[in-house]
């Protein structure tokens, strides 16, 4: 049964602390997007990746927001230094290309800044 | 600035009836729209799609209708399950970024079906 994992999936960290993501996409999928869901904003998109190469991120704080696919397996997202304002559900979605609007979400990672 | 709109955070119907689930975007470029469907502490999963260039698309219990001219979509599921409870999320394709897919989302519509 392929899925995205995604590690961890609780994180409680204080502020200024650097926290990383991480997120496995399903096995042959070479799109790798990553949310935040927030209240008021709803998912919104953070960053996204088409054959492990950034092609949008544009909705990612650049100051502090850092995301990379070091290799096809593993897609990261960290936040340094980490606010309290940081704190929402990270999620990490993959698909393939061609294949309209498919996304296969993970089950998320609940960021709690203190 | 929401392209994706669902206006009604919440929603509850009686096991049984139709649940109603509303939609509006603002950008006439979107080719593609969808509805997932979210449990708490699950990522969302993909429910029903709709192409621009249709009006209807019906899958079981769940159609989803197309008004292009009101740049309006809605979800109906009928009829309505307690398994049904979760929070809806409409999306819309931008055909960019040579075809990498970019979803917009709306801010969810939680349903409750009330046994």
């Amino acid at each position: 049964d392929a899925r995205v994992t995604q590690t961890p999936r609780d994180k409680v960290t204080e502020m200024g602390q650097e926290v990383t993501m991480r997120c496995q996409p399903i096995l042959g999928h070479n799109t790798v997007f990553w949310y935040r869901q927030t209240m008021m904003q709803g998912l919104e998109l953070l960053a996204y990746f088409r054959n492990r190469a950034p092609l949008d991120d544009s909705g990612m704080p650049k100051d502090r927001f850092s995301a990379e696919m070091p290799d096809a397996t593993l897609a990261t997202l960290k936040i340094q230094p980490s606010e309290p304002r940081d704190s929402a559900v990270y999620f990490c979605a993959s698909g393939r290309t061609g294949v309209v609007g498919e996304q296969f979400f993970g089950p998320g990672t609940r960021l709690t800044v203190l | 600035d929401q392209q994706v709109k669902q206006n009604s955070p919440s929603l509850s119907v009686q096991e049984g009836r139709i649940s109603i689930l509303n939609c509006d975007y603002t950008n006439s470029m979107f080719d593609y729209f969808l509805w997932y469907k979210k449990y708490p502490a699950e990522g969302p999963t993909f429910l029903i799609s709709i192409s621009s260039i249709k009006d209807k698309n019906e899958d079981g219990r769940f159609t989803v209708f197309l008004n292009k001219s009101a740049k309006h979509l809605s979800l109906h599921i009928v009829p309505s399950q307690p398994g049904d409870s979760a929070v809806y999320f409409c999306a819309a394709n931008h055909p960019k970024g040579g075809g990498a897919n970019n979803l917009f989302f709306g801010t969810g519509t939680r349903l409750t079906v009330i046994p």
